[in-house]
């Protein structure tokens, strides 16, 4: 079984601030862990992901996150908010070494301020 | 990088009517695809998984006479609303995985039943 929670539905920051979105996860096995933003009528798109190897996983347009097995967390950073991040994010977490079924959080929304 | 396109992007009908919503992987075989539903400000929420060839797998929950998937190639999948209400009013979201490690999400189907 597997769940994520993802602790504020809504984060708000000033332009040029960090960012940082967490999520915290459960998983009986190893976990595989993704970072999606899905903007307004759209899919979603992959920010970043963790599978094995470094823990600290960069992304596309700056972010970052780490795996950190002890805490069960991978939260996703960005030291310099745009506008243009301005989104909703899910974090998802899929067993290793099976079939990719992802579960999802329940997202949160990312609003940045000029 | 990998491309699902899915058609069309908003879609509106009339109540009782059925409507096709279409999920292609441009530039890949997608073994398996998967059908999300997402209510507004949520997660999304998995309706069903199909291997190509094979009939879907629906989750608990999911009227599969109603939301009717077919995965005939290794690159298309569909999924229909049969006989839509207002309450089917949603919006839809493919998902296709080549290998089962990450999957690629299509740009989704607002659909508007009236």
């Amino acid at each position: 079984a597997q769940s994520v929670t993802q602790l504020g539905s809504h984060v708000s920051v000033s332009e040029g601030a960090l960012v940082l979105l967490r999520c915290n996860y459960s998983s009986s096995v190893p976990p595989y862990l993704f970072w999606y933003v899905q903007y307004p009528n759209q899919g979603l798109q992959l920010l970043l992901k963790y599978t094995t190897g470094a823990t600290l996983v960069k992304g596309i347009n700056g972010f970052e996150a780490e795996f950190k097995k002890s805490e069960t967390s991978f939260h996703l950073t960005k030291p310099s908010a745009h506008m243009s991040d301005a989104a909703e994010y899910f974090c998802a977490v899929t067993p290793s070494g099976g079939s990719y079924i992802p579960t999802f959080g329940r997202g949160t929304s990312l609003i940045v301020h000029p | 990088g990998a491309v699902v396109s899915q058609h069309p992007s908003r879609v509106i009908c009339k109540s009782g009517t059925s409507v096709k919503i279409e999920c292609r992987s441009l530039d890949f075989q997608a073994t398996t695809m998967f059908w999300y539903r997402q209510f507004p400000k949520q997660s999304l929420m998995l309706m069903a998984t199909s291997n190509e060839g094979s009939k879907a797998t629906y989750e608990q929950g999911v009227e599969k006479d109603k939301f009717l998937i077919n995965h005939a190639s290794l690159t298309l999948s569909t999924l229909t609303v049969t006989s839509a209400h207002p309450e089917d009013s949603s919006f839809y979201i493919c998902s296709a995985s080549e290998r089962g490690t990450e999957a690629f999400f299509g740009q989704g189907t607002r659909l508007t039943v009236v």
